[in-house]
């Protein structure tokens, strides 16, 4: 069982608002991911993590998202002003190194609804 | 670039028997690790197995296993003597030497096992 746990499970926000969510990686994984799903199913990478080091972001994350993993603190994702748009599933996930031989860890998401 | 298939986008069967999910990925990657994972009704997802590329038996995990058919870039999941509660989305996912720090989903196949 995953050990990675986020933090809020649900979180309504109104458009225009800050969404915060947060996110421990299981303990000794470095790698850390988020991921939006959307209502079909898709997954959207949105950025990774190699301790505090952001390794790659999509554009979108660049602009309304901005993401961190400070020391010894959870992992954040956090949108500065909610869209419609955004209402997915945001999943974070963790693993070894970013070496292609281990399989990634997700928590159980964060459903974030904008009305 | 990468990519992952995954083309029944819905499957009934009844409980007990066996049933056979298909997906097929492009890489241009000499070394890649393919996964499976299982989404819940409650959007957990659980990492089930993986198979390496340069491994030529096919992964086995408890009622789980793979058809690895590397020449047609295709990791069939068989899922033996299903259960009700294996009910869920299941995806397909891939990791490349190119894009270590990226996993890239298929759009999934939803399994619905009838008692």
């Amino acid at each position: 069982n995953s050990k990675v746990i986020q933090t809020p499970r649900y979180l309504v926000k109104g458009q225009g608002q800050k969404a915060k969510m947060r996110c421990i990686p299981e303990k000794g994984h470095p790698v850390v991911f988020w991921y939006q799903q959307n209502k079909n199913n898709e997954f959207k990478f949105l950025i990774n993590f190699q301790n505090q080091e952001v390794l790659q972001q999509i554009d979108m994350t660049e602009k309304r998202f901005s993401a961190e993993c400070p020391s010894n603190s959870p992992c954040s994702l956090e949108i500065q002003s909610s869209e419609a748009g955004d209402s997915a599933l945001y999943l974070c996930a963790s693993s070894l190194f970013g070496q292609t031989n281990t399989e990634v860890f997700f928590g159980k998401g964060t459903r974030l609804t904008v009305v | 670039a990468q990519k992952v298939t995954q083309t029944q986008t819905s499957i009934s069967v009844v409980e007990k028997t066996t049933v056979t999910m298909d997906c097929v990925y492009e890489t241009r990657d000499s070394s890649y690790f393919l996964f499976w994972y299982k989404q819940t009704a409650s959007g957990e997802i659980v990492f089930l197995i993986r198979q390496d590329s340069y491994k030529k038996e096919n992964a086995t995990v408890g009622h789980y296993s793979l058809n690895f058919q590397k020449p047609k870039s295709s990791i069939g999941l068989i899922i033996t003597a299903t259960q009700i509660e294996d009910s869920a989305v299941y995806f397909c996912a891939m990791r490349g030497d190119t894009n270590a720090y990226k996993v890239i989903f298929g759009k999934g196949t939803h399994l619905h096992v009838l008692p």
